[in-house]
């Protein structure tokens, strides 16, 4: 069965940093992973897809990395800026699509 | 890009009543739509598969005769939650899988039993 993991639960930091958040999964037989970001009372809106294939795909200051033989992935935000501030969810997709907890991430101005 | 279009945003009901919630694919043909469930800090879980033209696959401890899943068109997905109680209020998300995009997801019903 597969579990998917995201580190840390909750996060706070001042604009401008970098900072990095984590996905684990146990089942490596993944056709792809997905980050998605929620904002409160919302739906869900697509950030990155890394095809199993794939290691890593970028979007602007976003940056998803995909491991597939570890179970991990990691979404990189640069320069961070309090509009980023959301619940970040990771999303990986097999047989079913399995969620994370998310992330909820809160970027101080 | 792939648009699904979830209404409506949010409901407020009356216990015993029920309650009707569309999907739709506003600009491709989805021939499987999936209706997740989100309760307060917690994760999106999957309730069904809806497929359309044939009878929608429920995960375990999902009943299908209180989340009845109509999927009639390649478009449209509806999820009705019958005879809704203080329990059921959720936050009900749907989505559907727009080839190479990946999986597109509808802005959600926040439904509220009262």
């Amino acid at each position: 069965k597969q579990e998917v993991t995201q580190i840390p639960a909750a996060l706070s930091v001042p604009e401008g940093e970098n900072l990095v958040l984590n996905c684990s999964f146990t089942d490596s037989a993944i056709y792809n992973l997905q980050w998605f970001r929620q904002d409160p009372g919302k739906g869900l809106t697509s950030l990155l897809l890394i095809q199993s294939s794939q290691r890593e795909q970028t979007s602007g200051r976003l940056n998803a990395s995909l491991d597939k033989s570890s179970g991990r992935s990691t979404l990189y935000i640069a320069a961070s800026q309090p509009g980023d501030s959301a619940t970040y969810l990771c999303a990986v997709v097999g047989d079913k699509i399995i969620f994370g907890k998310g992330t909820r991430l809160h970027i101080l101005p | 890009g792939a648009v699904v279009s979830q209404h409506p945003s949010w409901v407020i009901c009356k216990s015993g009543t029920s309650v009707k919630i569309e999907c739709r694919s506003l600009d491709f043909q989805a021939t499987t739509m999936f209706w997740y469930r989100q309760f307060p800090k917690q994760s999106l879980m999957l309730m069904a598969t809806s497929n359309e033209g044939s009878k929608a696959t429920y995960e375990q401890g999902v009943e299908k005769d209180k989340f009845l899943i109509n999927h009639a068109s390649l478009t449209l997905s509806t999820l009705t939650v019958t005879s809704a109680h203080p329990e059921d209020s959720s936050f009900y998300i749907c989505s559907a899988r727009a080839t190479a995009a990946g999986y597109t997801f509808g802005s959600g019903t926040r439904l509220t039993v009262v």
